[in-house]
């Protein structure tokens, strides 16, 4: 079974301080990405990664940054955090996009609060 | 621009019955999956189904099945005789094929009633 963890339940970081929320795939997946996840808006796609040292911008990328200098490891910054970047984040992981039924799989999650 | 509408924000179903989450969705492209994930109050996602565009049979596995109708672009969930642990989230997704980005629909909250 693939797992991906992701290395906080809860995290309450304070405006302005600079956040790592840091994943983790075992099964030596192409893909990963970086949703937030809010009521009523579903999940936003924030960035993605494709393969090592590489990075796309999602929908919403404005005040975050990604890391991926490792396959197994993507991780999201929120340079200087603001309250509206409270919420839940999720990451996830896939195959490379040539497999079209494959699909992502999740993380548990991690509750950020912003004070 | 690709769009997926779920506009049910919550559903209630008697335990043993069946139901059905709408899902609707929007895209010019002709090769694409569409996805149906469950979110339990622990907060992962769940992968419970997929149906290719070109299938042209339904989906299904297990209690769930997918009616897909292509022409009015919609891709529902049913559920099979609801249990007290289908009790969750449901998020209706798609992806075109070759794409990378999945687009996720705002979810429709199911209660199941003992």
């Amino acid at each position: 079974d693939v797992k991906v963890t992701q290395s906080s339940r809860y995290l309450v970081k304070r405006t302005g301080e600079k956040v790592f929320l840091e994943c983790v795939q075992d099964m030596d997946h192409e893909n990963m990405f970086w949703y937030r996840q809010d009521p009523g808006l579903g999940l936003r796609l924030i960035y993605f990664s494709y393969d090592v040292k590489m990075k796309e911008k999602g929908d919403i990328p404005e005040g975050y940054s990604v890391s991926r200098e490792k396959k197994e490891r993507f991780s999201l910054i929120l340079e200087s955090a603001s309250t509206n970047q409270t919420s839940m984040y999720l990451c996830a992981s896939s195959l490379g996009s040539g497999r079209p039924n494959q699909p992502q799989h999740f993380g548990d999650g991690t509750r950020l609060s912003i004070l | 621009a690709q769009k997926i509408t779920q506009t049910q924000p919550g559903m209630f179903v008697q335990e043993k019955e069946a139901v059905t989450l709408d899902c609707t969705y929007d895209t010019s492209d002709q090769s694409y999956g569409l996805f149906w994930y469950k979110q339990p109050s622990s907060g992962e996602m769940i992968f419970l189904i997929y149906q290719g565009s070109y299938d042209e049979q339904n989906a299904t596995e297990g209690r769930y099945s997918l009616n897909f109708q292509k022409a009015r672009k919609s891709a529902n969930l049913v559920i099979s005789a609801s249990q007290l642990g289908d009790s969750a989230m449901y998020f209706c997704a798609m992806r075109v094929d070759g794409g990378f980005k999945t687009i996720f629909g705002a979810g429709t909250r199911l209660f199941v009633k003992a």
